[in-house]
């Protein structure tokens, strides 16, 4: 089983929708990301958290919200979605140390 | 503000060794790290520096000097297989935060 899982895989939206995109992991990590890839640009930080009671904005989190349910969960919002949010978004998880762990990614279109 | 560079496309043969350079300007550091990842696939972990140095782990080493702001990850006995995108990133701001490069497509050729 997949160490670090996310839903959905695909999603095709439209302007203005409310989406949750979820990532669960069973690393027993405390760290945990959110990140969005679009061509060219690399993996920008939308958020991170530590632990359940912190949670701290990364490069581009306007337009996000994120939720952080349980050491394992870690939700990522796009509140009212616009095409320009249309990327590959992933989630990843790290110990104190320096490796992320990354999901398979949630490719979302917003129409 | 904080930046890493690092080429966009690289070509090599099968068989070839190819460096892939990083340079980063950033408000901290606290280590380069490099990923890799395949076409549809998510990042995966390859290596790590904190400190200046060639860090070696089978066909791939990677090197870091932090006075120049520098790095590079060097790939030998490249396979068909190594051809993907390779992503140089460094810890930043107390170490809580990770910045990326753009990433370099790595294409091999027979």
């Amino acid at each position: 089983d997949a160490d670090v899982t996310q839903t959905p895989r695909n999603r095709i939206t439209k302007t203005g929708k409310r989406i949750m995109l979820e990532c669960s992991q069973t690393k027993g990590h405390d760290r945990m990301y959110w990140y969005r890839q679009d061509p060219g640009l690399g993996l920008r930080l939308i958020y991170y958290s530590f632990d359940v009671k912190d949670i701290n904005k990364g490069e581009i989190s306007d337009g996000y919200s994120v939720s952080r349910q349980a050491q394992a969960k870690f939700s990522l919002s796009l509140e009212s979605a616009i095409p320009n949010q249309t990327a590959l978004y992933f989630c990843a998880t790290s110990d104190e140390y320096n490796e992320q762990f990354f999901g398979p990614g949630t490719r979302l279109t917003v129409l | 503000g904080q930046s890493l560079e690092q080429p966009s496309e690289v070509t090599a043969v099968e068989g070839a060794i190819v460096q892939i350079n990083c340079t980063y300007q950033t408000s901290g550091f606290y280590g380069l790290s490099w990923y890799q990842q395949h076409d549809g696939g998510a990042p995966t972990f390859l290596s790590y520096n904190g400190l200046d140095g060639l860090e070696e782990t089978g066909r791939f080493s990677s090197f870091l000097s932090r006075s120049d702001s520098y790095g590079y990850l060097l790939l030998q006995e490249l396979q068909m297989k190594d051809s993907a995108s390779y992503f140089c990133a460094v810890r930043d701001e107390g170490g809580f935060k990770t910045i990326f490069g753009a990433g370099t497509r790595l294409f091999v050729k027979a």
